[in-house]
């Protein structure tokens, strides 16, 4: 069965530096999201594209996060300056085609600690 | 915005107990999907579910959508260990799904 893919799998940095995850979403699925999920809350939609496009970045904190999707296919999110408070799951997920009722398909994510 | 709210918080019950988990909507919601995120794990979809009332069942779990399409209940009969884990709803909110805080879920066998 076809899954999201994201890497790596755990990050650990200094508050100041920068870090970067990546997502492969699965194949044909034209949507694909952010999410952040801090430990005991349920996921929170950081960016959301459609092919290459963004659709919704409303909650991505643009002073120190970006996330880009140049092909249209897999994905990077960074964070520079990383703070202590971006301790967190990362969630990459993807869907098809654009709709809020479609069924997303998460990644293991990236599990980032900032010390 | 809209809001989506989960009671219980948490919840601990003896193996072959039943769990229930309840979520609540601030809006109507056109449909509202369940998932579920084992420990250390990412969330999985379980259902989606979008006419009022609906009534959907998955072996030992059972999902309801309110009449309102405001609220939603998952249901889960006799609890094995293996059912541990977080269950999340979500609706809609715009273009993007609205997740609730979720459930957790532990099991004494």
């Amino acid at each position: 069965e076809a899954e999201v893919a994201q890497s790596p799998r755990y990050k650990i940095t200094e508050k100041s530096q920068a870090v970067a995850f990546w997502c492969d979403p699965i194949s044909g699925h034209a949507t694909l999201y952010w999410y952040r999920q801090i430990l005991g809350q349920g996921p929170e939609l950081l960016v959301q594209f459609q092919d290459e496009s963004v659709v919704d970045d409303s909650q991505l904190p643009k002073d120190r996060f970006s996330a880009e999707r140049l092909k249209g296919v897999d994905s990077t999110l960074k964070i520079q300056p990383a703070e202590l408070g971006d301790s967190a799951m990362y969630l990459c997920a993807s869907s098809s085609p654009l709709l809020a009722g479609v069924t997303q398909y998460f990644g293991p994510g990236t599990r980032l600690l900032v010390l | 915005g809209q809001q989506v709210m989960q009671i219980p918080q948490y919840q601990h019950v003896q193996e072959g107990e039943d769990f229930t988990t309840y979520c609540n909507s601030s809006t109507t919601l056109s449909n509202i999907q369940w998932y579920k995120q084992r420990p250390g794990g990412h969330p999985v979809f379980l259902i989606q579910l979008v006419k009022s009332g609906e009534v959907k069942k998955q072996k030992r779990l059972t999902f309801q959508f309110g009449e309102a399409k405001k609220n939603s209940s998952l249901h889960i009969t006799a609890t094995q260990t293996t059912d541990v884990g977080t269950y999340f709803c979500a609706g809609p909110g715009g273009n993007k799904l609205v997740f609730g805080a979720g459930t957790i879920l532990r099991v004494k066998s």
